[in-house]
This record gives structure tokens, sequence and C-alpha cells, in this order.
């Protein structure tokens, strides 16, 4: 069965803190991944998608990505955090190719970011 | 551009009841996905619809049914409420293509079932 896990469920870090979240994947065939994040009281919002081509990838607000094929995961990175990204960060997947939106989502991280 | 709207926001409903939930889309976009939230949960896929059909499924009962309209707007109806049917409801709206789709979420309709 395809699955998503995120290994921290709360990660607390003081501002300029380098971050890193991990998520990895069990999937069958290609996939596409993407990280969404949940600022409180917000939408989920896309921060980076991964479909193909160039493994690192670079999302909005600074936020970069990593996709490793022969690990199963997409790392979502930022060198130094702030505390506006204060929020629940999803890692998503979905059958690559061809696609109509139907993703499989982490059990989500909580960053909190003390100033 | 507006983006995915849903309707309400907030609901109450008493187990055994039904509920209606409704999403428009981004302008353009053909497909509609609808979450489950749980608290402390990730989003969990219910339905998919594209120009109309089902493209999918996920594992909820037939409690859980969806359809989606001609000018792509789309209905979450779940019957038989329980009060294990609280979460937040999350529409995504989607314009296909042959790499990957990128999904726009909506506010979502908070449901509390009591």
């Amino acid at each position: 069965a395809q699955s998503v896990s995120q290994h921290n469920h709360h990660v607390i870090l003081s501002e300029a803190a380098s971050l890193e979240l991990g998520c990895n994947y069990s999937y069958g065939g290609t996939v596409n991944l993407f990280w969404y994040v949940q600022y409180p009281g917000q939408h989920l919002q896309l921060l980076l998608k991964y479909f193909s081509g160039d493994p690192l990838v670079k999302g909005i607000k600074g936020f970069e990505a990593e996709f490793i094929k022969s690990k199963f995961s997409f790392n979502l990175r930022k060198p130094s955090v702030q505390w506006s990204d204060t929020a629940e960060y999803f890692c998503a997947a979905e059958a690559g190719g061809t696609s109509y939106g139907k993703l499989t989502f982490g059990q989500g991280t909580i960053l909190t970011v003390h100033p | 551009d507006a983006g995915v709207t849903q309707s309400p926001t907030h609901l109450i409903k008493t187990r055994g009841q039904h509920v209606t939930l409704r999403c428009s889309p981004i302008s353009g976009h053909k497909s509609v996905s609808w979450y489950q939230q749980v608290l402390g949960q990730g989003p969990q896929f219910i339905f998919q619809y594209y120009e109309k059909e089902e493209r999918g499924r996920g594992n909820f009962p037939d409690r859980f049914s969806a359809r989606q309209f001609p000018n792509y707007s789309s209905e979450l109806n779940v019957n038989a409420l329980l009060l294990g049917d609280s979460a937040l409801y999350l529409c995504a709206s989607s314009s296909p293509g042959a790499r990957g789709a990128m999904a726009f979420f909506g506010q979502g309709t908070r449901l509390t079932v009591v």
C-alpha cells in the first residue's frame, strides 16, 4: 500500500537554527512529491513540489527539498528558520505521470520556532 | 482570482443525521478531491472527481458519497453520522497535467458530531 511517513511529530527550534524535516514514502513506480505548510488558522499551502528532473527543488520562503530515490526520501530543509515559520508541515505523494491530484499525506510535523 | 471556497465553515450535527458539504474549485480547474483531516493527523483521501466522473475513492464507508456538477463544483455527503466523523473536511482543486497536478486547498469545513 502507498504510504508516507514523517519522522518527527514536533520540532522546536530557535530563530536562525537550521531545519531538516524527514519524509519517507512507499510507492510502486514513479512518484510525485510535495511539501505543504499549514500556518495557524490558514489553509494548506504548497511549499514545493518534485515531479522529475533535478532532485534538489527550491520552494517558497527559502525552503528546499531533496529527492533521494535510493532512500525513498524527500526531506525538507531551510538553512535559517524564522519565527514566522511556526506551522505544521505535511509531506505528500501521488503516483507519477498523468495525475488528477490524489495525494497520500504523512502525519505532519509541528514546527515551533522561538524568537 | 478566488481560491478554493468551501461552505459552510463550521457545522454541528447530531449522530445519525446527514450532512452536505460544498466546494467551488479554482476557475479553470476540472478536478476536485475531498480529504478528511482528523485532529493530529494528516489529511486522508476520500474522493476524487474529474469532469464529473469519480476517478478515485479512498478507504471510507458507503455512508460517504460525492458528486461533481457541470460547473465543476462538488458536494460531499455523509449519511448516518458517527462521532468519529468529526473532522476538518478539505476540498482541493487541481488542473491535471501530463507530469502531475498541483492541488490547491480550501479552508475546510469543520464538522462536529455530537
